[in-house]
């Protein structure tokens, strides 16, 4: 079974600028889960998808942040404008649904500059 | 009270010896529990899944579930350098399908 795919790996963008993330999840999870992790910290989830719908995006900060599931498989996350403090490793997610383990992808390291 | 509770650590075990994690957690309506493991620079890999109360064993694991005072724990018998890493505990509401990770305990193996 493959695992969750993200991309890039490593982004080092300045502040201001745009930067996307791309998030393919195990085949048949209809739940997807976007996270931001800050060194030392646990994940802090930003949005989750059921299928193509959004179950929770109490955390994203939508002033600078969106994130669609088109056809409820795969996803992307976008920030515009970048902030220092967005500077994090960026974990997409998938389960088959929300009570069950949830398995993450290798995550997009982002350096604001 | 944070939703989901863990010592920071770092937390030292020789190893060898039992490492005891704990988590507590604020909210009664929740019935999924999970451990993670997260190696630095890596992403969180799960460990044990736990449903009901009591314990569930999987090799050197165990998750013990204690609803009613709130709190799960994780054993790591004969503890290994390899079991360094930050361990997540993580729990999902009832309320709202909504998944909640707390900080993560830092686990150090003494060889």
């Amino acid at each position: 079974e493959a695992g969750v795919a993200q991309s890039p790996r490593y982004k080092i963008i300045e502040k201001r600028q745009s930067v996307a993330f791309w998030c393919n999840p195990i085949s048949g999870h209809a739940t997807l889960y976007w996270y931001q992790q800050i060194l030392g910290q646990g994940p802090k989830l930003l949005i989750q998808f059921q299928n193509n719908g959004v179950v929770d995006d109490s955390q994203l900060p939508k002033d600078r942040f969106s994130a669609e599931r088109l056809k409820g498989v795969d996803s992307t996350l976008k920030i515009q404008p970048a902030k220092l403090e967005d500077s994090a490793v960026y974990l997409c997610a998938s389960s088959s649904d929300s009570f069950q383990p949830q398995h993450f992808g290798d995550g997009t390291r982002l350096s604001i500059l | 009270q944070k939703e989901v509770e863990q010592n920071s650590g770092p937390l030292s075990v020789p190893e060898g010896a039992i490492a005891s994690l704990n988590c507590t957690y604020s909210d009664r309506v929740s019935q999924s529990f999970f451990w993670y493991r997260q190696y630095s620079g890596k992403s969180p890999e799960l460990i044990m899944s736990i449903y009901s109360n009591g314990d569930k064993e999987d090799g050197r694991f165990t998750a013990q579930l204690n609803k009613a005072s709130q709190y799960v724990s994780l054993l790591i018998r004969d503890s290994q350098p390899s079991d360094s890493a930050t361990y997540l505990c993580a729990l999902v509401l009832n309320r709202d399908d909504k998944i909640i990770f707390g900080k993560g305990t830092r686990l150090h193996i003494l060889p």
